[in-house]
């Protein structure tokens, strides 16, 4: 069966440090993978998404940044967080038309 | 006018009670569409997909209206553990995107 992997579960990080945030899929290839953002008691926001090896479809013109290095993965990354970068960060796949997301990753940057 | 627009409530239902929301969506030529459950502080999970001629799960029944473009989730006899927040999300046409929207509040009371 397929399973979505993020890490880390809870981060702390001060205004101006650098973030990467990892999401690996298992048990499928070629997936279309899905980065959102999740402010406090807000709707999901699509970053970026990306349909294969090295591309990358950019939602949100910010300070983040979006790397599929391998197929069953996808970084999130910042090289200096801002106070608005805090959020429940989501990493989601595809498979027959249905999104599963994966436990997401909650940040606060202080 | 939003993509997806859904009451935000909160709904407050005494347990047992059946209880509905509603869902538009803007772009006519959407094909796909779900209902996603959120726990508070947790990941979306996937509810039910939503077909052209209605779907049931148990206790939870979708259906589609494309002439005027909503998608309506009923929920019968509620339990204190529906208590969530439910998303409508929508295929953007063209695109491998999908658009969610901000979620309805339901809260079943003992």
């Amino acid at each position: 069966s397929q399973t979505i992997h993020q890490w880390p579960a809870t981060l702390v990080q001060p205004v101006g440090s650098p973030l990467s945030l990892e999401c690996t899929v298992e048990g499928t290839s070629n997936p279309n993978l899905y980065w959102y953002r999740q402010a406090a008691g807000r709707g999901l926001q699509l970053l970026f998404y990306s349909v294969g090896i090295g591309q990358i479809s950019s939602e949100v013109p910010q300070n983040l940044s979006a790397s599929r290095p391998q197929d069953r993965q996808f970084i999130l990354s910042s090289k200096k967080l801002l106070l608005s970068d805090s959020g429940f960060y989501l990493c989601a796949w595809i498979s027959s038309y249905e999104q599963y997301f994966g436990p997401g990753t909650r940040l606060t940057v202080t | 006018r939003k993509e997806v627009e859904q009451d935000p409530g909160p709904f407050n239902v005494p347990e047992g009670a059946t209880v509905a929301f509603n869902c538009t969506y803007s772009n006519s030529a959407s094909q796909s569409f779900f209902w996603y459950r959120q726990d508070c502080r947790k990941e979306p999970k996937l509810l039910m997909s939503v077909y052209s001629s209605g779907n049931e799960d148990g206790r939870f029944t979708a259906q589609l209206n494309r002439a005027s473009q909503y998608i309506s989730l009923l929920i019968r006899d509620s339990k204190l553990s529906d208590s969530a927040t439910y998303l409508c999300v929508v295929n953007s046409p063209g695109t491998y995107k999908y658009i969610f929207g901000t979620g309805t509040r339901l809260k079943v009371l003992a």
